[in-house]
C-alpha cells in the first residue's frame, strides 16, 4: 500500500508547467529526505530529484523539489514531449523502518 | 559504470516459492553505506518496495510482506537474493533491484536501476 499521496494526474501544454504534490506525515516526508523518480511505462524508474532539491548529473534543471513539512513539491517547467511518464516521490519511512512510495503521478502533456 | 540485473522464473505456480538474484557490478556491497533493494510493481500500478539489505548485513522488510520475504547477499559474487514464499496470483508484478548508495540519515535514493524482470503467477 502507498503511504504517501500524490495526485493521479496532471496535464499541462508544451512549454507550460507542472507541479506534482506528495504529502505524507511526521514519520516519513517530515523527517527525511525524499527523492522523485520518473518512470516512463516499461522502462525501470529513474532518480529525478534526491535530498528533496537535489538533481543527480544529467537531469536539467526544469525539475526542481521543494519541501514544506510534511509535504513536497516536484516541479517541471518548459514542459516537452519527452517528460510523458509517470512519477512517484518515495521516502524512508521511520516508524515502519521502511521505504515508501507515493501513489504515482501521470503526466500528460498536451 | 554501475548495473544491476534480475534473474528469475518468468511464471511460478500458486504457492510455490520465488527465488530472484540481483546480480550487480560496479560497486561493492560491503561499502560503508552501500544497500540493495527489492521492489515491485504490479501491471499498471504503484511501486511497491518490498526488501533491503546493507553493507552490514542489516535487513529491512515491507511490513505487509514480512513474513514471506527473506533476503540475503553474497558480497563476494555480488549478488542479493530474495526468496517470497506462497506466490500468489495477486504477485504478479515487474520485479527490479535497485541500489541506495547512502542508506542512512534519512536519504535513502536509489539512483540505480536494474531493468525489471516480470514474473507472472499462474497455474
Amino acid at each position: 500500500q502507498s503511504v504517501l499521496t500524490q495526485p493521479p494526474s496532471v496535464s499541462a501544454a508544451p512549454g507550460q508547467k507542472v507541479t506534482i504534490s506528495c504529502s505524507g506525515s511526521s514519520s516519513n516526508i517530515g523527517s527525511n529526505y525524499v527523492s522523485w523518480y520518473q518512470q516512463v511505462p516499461g522502462t525501470a524508474p529513474k532518480l529525478l530529484i534526491y535530498e528533496s532539491n537535489q538533481r543527480p548529473s544529467g537531469i536539467p534543471d526544469r525539475f526542481s523539489g521543494s519541501k514544506s513539512g510534511t509535504s513536497v513539491t516536484l516541479g517541471i517547467t518548459g514542459l516537452q514531449n519527452g517528460d510523458e511518464a509517470d512519477y512517484y516521490c518515495g521516502t524512508w519511512d521511520s516508524s515502519l523502518s521502511a521505504y515508501v512510495f507515493g501513489t504515482g503521478t501521470k503526466v500528460t502533456v498536451l | 559504470q554501475v548495473t544491476l540485473r534480475e534473474s528469475g522464473p518468468a511464471l511460478v505456480k500458486p504457492t510455490q516459492t520465488l527465488t530472484l538474484t540481483c546480480t550487480f557490478s560496479g560497486f561493492s556491497l560491503s561499502t560503508s553505506g552501500m544497500c540493495v533493494s527489492w521492489l515491485r510493481q504490479p501491471p499498471g500500478k504503484a511501486l511497491e518496495w518490498l526488501a533491503r539489505i546493507n553493507w552490514g548485513d542489516a535487513k529491512h522488510y515491507n511490513t505487509s510482506l514480512k513474513t514471506r520475504l527473506t533476503i540475503s547477499k553474497d558480497t563476494s559474487k555480488d549478488h542479493v537474493v530474495l526468496t517470497m514464499t506462497n506466490m500468489d496470483p495477486v504477485d504478479t508484478a515487474t520485479y527490479f533491484c535497485a541500489r541506495t548508495p547512502r542508506g542512512y540519515g534519512g536519504y535513502d535514493e536509489f539512483d540505480y536501476w536494474g531493468q525489471g524482470t516480470l514474473v507472472t503467477v499462474s497455474s
